[in-house]
């Protein structure tokens, strides 16, 4: 887990709110992406960054928006949009290249009071 | 698109036999295979790798992982178990297609019993 902080740990999400997962890297990482893990199913991509001020869409975004506007921070908003937020978010980074290795953060495990 | 798939929910080994955990992938181009695993409430470790080159590629901890391309597998296999490789192991593709993207499985979970 060197090198990607994920904060926090425990994070508790109360109906109709918005909230804010934080992820840092100090590894001088280009991309960054958010990962969503449900208990018994593999990582779905939220949303994916290759560049700074650039982000994609990944295979489940509806719900969730992000930001990139420093190389080292890639932030996650869970909005009140997204009706099952309970899950364990991952952050990863990685420099640019097909064979290239993603790093992962401890994740933030998420849930709704 | 590319897709991966890990045909067991659990694998249940003695420790000091082998253990094997089975992936198999479908891409459009040429497959980038990786291995991670994950052990409670923690994020994901790398393992090893199939970029090109030989087939057996060898990895941390004393896995290794064969990818064989007419089977369109890449099975992870260590030759003895121990206690402490009980976790959660995740098969990963991407193809050239798909840029930057990973595709993973949907998890195999080891336990090594002493």
């Amino acid at each position: 887990d060197g090198g990607i902080t994920q904060s926090p740990k425990y994070l508790f999400r109360k109906e109709g709110q918005n909230v804010t997962l934080s992820c840092e890297q100090n590894l001088n990482h280009d991309a960054m992406y958010w990962y969503r893990q449900d208990p018994g199913q593999g990582l779905r991509l939220i949303y994916y960054s290759q560049i700074v001020n650039d982000f994609q869409k990944g295979d489940i975004a509806e719900g969730y928006s992000v930001s990139r506007e420093k190389k080292e921070s890639f932030p996650l908003t869970v909005t009140s949009a997204q009706k099952n937020p309970t899950a364990f978010y991952l952050c990863a980074s990685s420099i640019q290249g097909l064979g290239n290795i993603q790093y992962f953060g401890a994740g933030t495990r998420l849930s709704v009071l | 698109a590319q897709s991966v798939a890990q045909p067991e929910d659990q694998v249940n080994v003695a420790e000091g036999n082998p253990l094997t955990v089975k992936c198999t992938y479908s891409v459009s181009g040429n497959p980038y295979l990786f291995w991670y695993v994950q052990y409670p409430n923690r994020g994901l470790q790398f393992l090893l790798k199939y970029i090109t080159g030989d087939n057996l590629v060898k990895g941390s901890y004393g896995f290794e992982a064969e990818f064989n391309k007419s089977q369109t597998s890449f099975h992870l296999k260590k030759p003895s178990a121990l206690v402490s490789d009980s976790a959660l192991y995740f098969c990963a593709v991407r193809d050239e297609a798909a840029g930057n993207k990973l595709t993973f499985g949907g998890g195999t979970r080891v336990l090594v019993k002493p």
